[in-house]
């Protein structure tokens, strides 16, 4: 059973344009939200993470939403950049308690120069 | 400084056999994760190890998987009699120190394929 739903699973988008990738979960239990970023052959690499106790982060051109009655959040890239061609993964888990983190299965973004 | 290390980067493997796959993690990490990536999904957590605690081996999906951990350092993963569904990205990550908000840094797997 997928604990945490990912779409979409592929994304095309323009130079400068605003990607936009979305997770669901439904363990209630859960209180922390990273997002991963990784580049072919290599390992993920942790781009930004929020809790539940804040509606949105920002870091640079990167943001989570995050809607708690919905059991939704949401990674934005705004002004994407060919460079960030690469997979996302989001991510959940409780902070304690628990030992893994529960991914989702990944969308590989494609920024078009 | 160095990141985590993982040896092979690439190993095939006839089925039946058995294999062995390491991790060096960062210096001074105290929690060691290893995670199974198949083509096309996310990563499945196998196991779990922080500092002289009893390793957490709820996602070792059958017997055949195993792993240790010597000295609070490097860590094995083993396989034995591989079959074909293990065939698949074995990532490994550490962390300062246990904990899902302390960010975990992974190598860049060892990509199995099983014949």
């Amino acid at each position: 059973q997928q604990q945490v739903k990912q779409s979409p699973q592929s994304l095309i988008v323009q130079k400068g344009g605003i990607s936009i990738i979305n997770c669901a979960y439904e363990n209630t239990a859960f209180d922390y939200f990273p997002w991963y970023q990784q580049f072919p052959g290599k390992g993920p690499a942790l781009l930004i993470a929020i809790r539940p106790d804040v509606s949105e982060k920002k870091e640079g051109r990167f943001t989570i939403s995050f809607n708690k009655s919905a059991k939704q959040f949401s990674l934005h890239i705004m002004d994407s950049q060919p460079g960030d061609s690469a997979t996302y993964f989001c991510a959940a888990s409780k902070q304690t308690g628990a030992n893994n983190l529960f991914f989702g299965t990944g969308t590989r973004l494609t920024v078009i120069p | 400084g160095a990141g985590v290390s993982q040896s092979p980067s690439n190993k095939v493997t006839e089925k039946g056999k058995d294999v062995e796959l390491r991790c060096d993690p960062i210096s001074g990490h105290t929690a060691l994760y290893w995670y199974r990536q198949s083509l096309g999904q996310g990563l499945e957590f196998l196991i779990y190890f922080q500092g002289n605690s009893a390793p957490d081996k709820s996602g070792l999906p059958s017997d055949r998987f195993s792993a240790e951990r010597t000295g609070g350092s490097v860590s094995t993963l083993t396989i034995q009699r591989t079959q074909q569904e293990d065939s698949a990205v074995y990532l490994c990550a550490s962390s300062l120190a246990g904990g899902l908000d302390q960010p975990q840094h992974f190598g860049d797997g060892t990509r199995l394929s099983i014949l």
